[in-house]
């Protein structure tokens, strides 16, 4: 079955630590998106790829780091530079042109 | 800058009544999407709204697009407590798609 596979679900990060989130798609999508969601917030777009070897920053790029060598994998890697990762990380994938989002189940990353 | 603003933000409902979810975005698009989110979870895609007057159901949940006004609405028939989740609108310009902050429903018996 296709679908976007995140991992691990959960992650606990020492301060100064930089750890990685995966995000693996084996639905063809060209475009992968990082989300960052607070406890009763929206979400909020980190970085995003639309071809492979190339990514934009979103609207709070400071403090993360992606790379697009495959077009199946988009990892995050949240640097010590984040001063405030604790959060809910959603991977998601499109079709460029296409209709809507296909989500990832989340990375739940705190900080201890 | 595009943005999206939902409304309300919390909404607590006895099972059996009718409201709606507002959501209002800031520039022009005729791509809008509503997501249902449970506790702890990802995003369910629930409508995919993509031309003026558009209107799409399924089961309890109506959703219609106004371009003109910028608006969609997510209408809730006769809640049930499964209804209860967090509801959020998404606005697609250019492959770059933002949310709005949510809807917490809450359906009480």
């Amino acid at each position: 079955d296709g679908g976007i596979t995140q991992s691990p679900k959960y992650l606990f990060r020492k301060e100064g630590q930089n750890v990685t989130l995966s995000c693996e798609q084996n639905l063809n999508h060209d475009a992968m998106y990082w989300y960052r969601q607070d406890p009763g917030q929206g979400l909020r777009l980190i970085y995003y790829s639309q071809i492979v070897n190339d990514f934009q920053k979103g609207d709070i790029a400071e403090g993360y780091s992606v790379s697009r060598e495959k077009k199946e994998s988009f990892p995050l890697t949240v640097t010590s530079a984040q001063k405030n990762p604790t959060a809910f990380y959603l991977c998601a994938s499109s079709i460029l042109d296409s209709y809507g989002y296909t989500f990832g189940s989340g990375t739940r990353l705190t900080v201890v | 800058e595009l943005k999206v603003e939902q409304n309300p933000l919390f909404l607590s409902m006895q099972e059996g009544k009718n409201y709606t979810i507002y959501c209002n975005y800031s520039t022009t698009s005729d791509r809008l999407y509503w997501y249902r989110q449970d506790p702890g979870k990802s995003l369910e895609s629930l409508f995919v709204l993509l031309s003026n007057g558009a209107v799409k159901q399924e089961g309890r949940l109506m959703a219609s697009l106004d371009t003109k006004a910028r608006l969609s609405t997510l209408h809730i028939t006769a809640a049930v407590h499964d209804l209860s989740a967090t509801y959020f609108c998404a606005v697609d310009i250019e492959n770059d798609m933002r949310f709005g902050a949510g809807t917490r429903l809450t359906v009480k018996p």
